[in-house]
């Protein structure tokens, strides 16, 4: 079984700084690993995925993430956000023997970007 | 290229009733996937369909139960509705439906049961 903590259930940022936000992961078995966003009302967007090779991932808008497997950590880092950055960020997991495309996704993190 | 849109956005039914959800893939995508989304929470995988199968299945009792059409689009019924199913329900398309895939999700469909 799988399971994704993200340690910070809110992270209040000023516009301009750095942001990182922090996942988790347990799992038996090798991981695919997912970060998404989520603006109000609206569904998830991927912001970024890491399959194999290079730890450091780069995705859309400015975000990286980094995965660690000793620490079995994907964080998510962002090195000055904007106000747009406002929202609920997802970090996901889905077996590498999978074939169902099942993922499983953490409690989410709501980044709030002051001005 | 239209993305995957679901229907309808939101939705109040009582404890007891049955509802259906409706959801279209994504162009040239054959596998649909539902989760649910309670208030606060991360989505819940509920259950995969390839190629009109049922493909994997989440925690969710049998009141729960899909299907997917030759063009590929999809419903998700649940009866018997309880207060806890009152959520946000997604759907999310892909192209092969293996662990690694790009999802691209809906926008959702809210469900209040009273």
């Amino acid at each position: 079984a799988q399971s994704v903590t993200q340690l910070d259930s809110q992270v209040p940022v000023f516009e301009e700084a750095p942001v990182e936000l922090r996942c988790n992961y347990s799992s038996s078995v090798s991981v695919y690993l997912f970060w998404y966003v989520q603006y109000p009302n609206q569904g998830l967007q991927l912001l970024l995925k890491y399959l194999s090779g290079s730890t450091l991932v780069k995705g859309i808008n400015g975000f990286e993430a980094e995965f660690n497997k000793s620490q079995t950590s994907f964080h998510l880092r962002k090195p000055s956000v904007h106000i747009s950055d406002t929202a609920e960020y997802f970090c996901a997991v889905s077996d590498l023997d999978t074939n169902a495309g099942k993922s499983t996704f953490g409690d989410g993190t709501t980044l709030t970007v002051k001005p | 290229e239209t993305g995957v849109t679901q229907s309808p956005t939101h939705l109040i039914k009582t404890r007891g009733q049955q509802v259906t959800l409706r959801c279209s893939s994504q162009s040239g995508h054959n596998t649909v996937s539902w989760y649910q989304q309670a208030l606060g929470q991360g989505p819940q995988f509920i259950f995969q369909y390839y190629r009109e199968e049922e493909n994997g299945r989440g925690n969710f009792p049998p009141r729960f139960s899909g299907l997917q059409f030759p063009n590929y689009s999809s419903e998700l019924n649940v009866n018997a509705l309880e207060l806890d199913d009152s959520a946000l329900y997604l759907c999310a398309s892909s192209s092969q439906g293996y662990g690694g895939e790009t999802q691209y999700f809906g926008p959702g469909t809210r469900l209040l049961v009273l």
